[in-house]
């Protein structure tokens, strides 16, 4: 079975500091994996996705997720938070491969004071 | 920018009510969904589509119905709404074949049944 699994329900930062969002998967075959984002009474939208071409991902607002087999983590990173980043932030796996649909993970809420 | 848009946003009715969440695209994709979202939870699918006249039960049973007569239009229906089904209704859409794992979403239908 696939799953995903994000630590941490909800992490506060500074304005400037570094925004680490952790995300582990198990997937018995090469995983699909994403990042969502989910803005105050918003929808989610599409950071960046991982498809098994380059292990960094760079997404849009500077965020970035590396690929990490050996640990089974694809954790979100930015290096230096802003304000428009508070949100909240979804991993999510695609089972069955290309086609299958998306298993998402409880969610880590971003807080980021001035 | 994404055109999906979901209606009503906000609903407050009472038990034993029948109630539709409207979801339309016009993006022309094949690919719908929808997902049942909580404070602190995964997004749970409910309901996929991969066009016109196909449904599909997602990972979470629900009591809702969905139908799918035309591209654009994937509206949810529930015959007797009870406080459980008091939550978040997220629609989505996605281009079949694209490979791409990026979703669409709507702003979401927050549902209260009293």
């Amino acid at each position: 079975a696939q799953s995903v699994t994000q630590l941490g329900s909800h992490v506060s930062v500074s304005e400037g500091a570094l925004v680490l969002l952790r995300c582990n998967y198990s997937s018995s075959v090469p995983p699909y994996l994403f990042w969502y984002v989910q803005y105050p009474n918003q929808g989610l939208q599409l950071l960046l996705k991982y498809t098994s071409a380059a292990t960094l991902v760079k997404g849009i607002n500077g965020f970035e997720a590396e690929f990490k087999k050996s640990e089974t983590s694809f954790h979100l990173t930015k290096p230096s938070a802003h304000m428009s980043d508070a949100a909240e932030y979804f991993c999510a796996v695609r089972l069955g491969g290309s086609q299958g649909n998306l298993i998402f993970g409880k969610g880590t809420k971003l807080s980021v004071k001035p | 920018e994404a055109d999906i848009y979901q209606t009503p946003r906000y609903l407050v009715i009472g038990t034993g009510k029948k109630i539709t969440l409207e979801c339309s695209q016009t993006m022309g994709h094949d690919k719908m969904y929808w997902y049942q979202q909580d404070p602190g939870m995964e997004l749970h699918l409910i309901h996929y589509s991969y066009g016109v006249n196909s449904t599909e039960k997602g990972d979470l049973s629900s009591e809702s119905t969905v139908s799918r007569i035309r591209t654009e239009h994937f509206p949810l229906t529930l015959e007797s709404a009870r406080p459980s089904h008091t939550s978040q209704y997220l629609c989505a859409s996605e281009l079949a074949g694209a490979n791409t794992g990026e979703l669409f979403f709507g702003e979401g239908s927050r549902l209260t049944v009293l």
